[in-house]
């Protein structure tokens, strides 16, 4: 069974722009979520899709979306980046009778 | 937000020598706890978990002792070996939160050879 597959694993943008990450859950979960890895702040909750719906949010600017399709894979977006947005964006699925929440590998996003 | 703490952010422990990582939590509804290990480049791997109606749980070589009294969460590593080498974290939830994990900073272990 395949895991979480996050791409892309890195990703270099400016100031200003925006970036969009994807993530692919293991086959069967419903429930993606994301959260965002600094060695400042540690691993922090930004939001969770279930079946196509956001159902918890974290505490983070609008400038920080997503979406889940219906196959359940989901997109993040940052728009009008910051450098203090340069982390490891990790992606976490569960199947909707699992607690255990399994991560992707992350993408790391730089922002210069 | 939620408050998950450790008590040491790094650990270093012989070969062979049992290991023990501390969390303590500050939220006495959590209901569901996690630990997890973070290796280098590498995404978080659930370890074993354990609900707030328990207060052991055993895994393979790895033991989570809950203290709702105190707040208090440990993993215990038995025979700790190189390949434990990595960042531990502990994380809660609470009730009707879904996928929501509260993490705590991490303790980095180190097993000296």
């Amino acid at each position: 069974k395949a895991g979480v597959t996050q791409t892309p694993r890195y990703l270099i943008k400016t100031r200003g722009q925006q970036v969009t990450l994807s993530c692919s859950p293991i086959s069967g979960h419903r429930s993606v979520s994301w959260y965002q890895q600094t060695p400042g702040q540690g691993l922090q909750f930004l939001f969770e899709y279930f079946s196509e719906t956001q159902r918890n949010k974290g505490n983070f600017p609008g400038r920080f979306s997503g979406r889940q399709f219906s196959n359940s894979r989901s997109e993040m977006n940052v728009s009008t980046l910051e450098l203090g947005d340069s982390a490891l964006y990790l992606c976490a699925s569960r199947s909707e009778m699992n607690t255990e929440a399994f991560f992707g590998q992350g993408t790391r996003l730089t922002v210069v | 937000g939620e408050s998950v703490g450790l008590h040491l952010p790094t650990l270093s422990v012989q070969e062979g020598d049992n290991s023990i990582i501390n969390c303590a939590y500050s939220n006495s509804a959590s209901d569901y706890f996690i630990w997890y290990k973070q290796e280098s480049g590498k995404g978080p791997q659930f370890i074993i978990d354990i609900r707030s109606n328990m207060d052991k749980r055993q895994g393979q070589r790895v033991t989570v002792l809950l203290n709702k009294t105190v707040k208090h969460l440990s993993l215990q590593i038995a025979a700790t070996q190189p390949g434990d080498s990595a960042v531990y974290f502990c994380a809660e939830t609470l009730p009707n939160t879904g996928n929501q994990f509260y993490f705590g900073t991490g303790t980095s272990l180190t097993v000296i050879p």
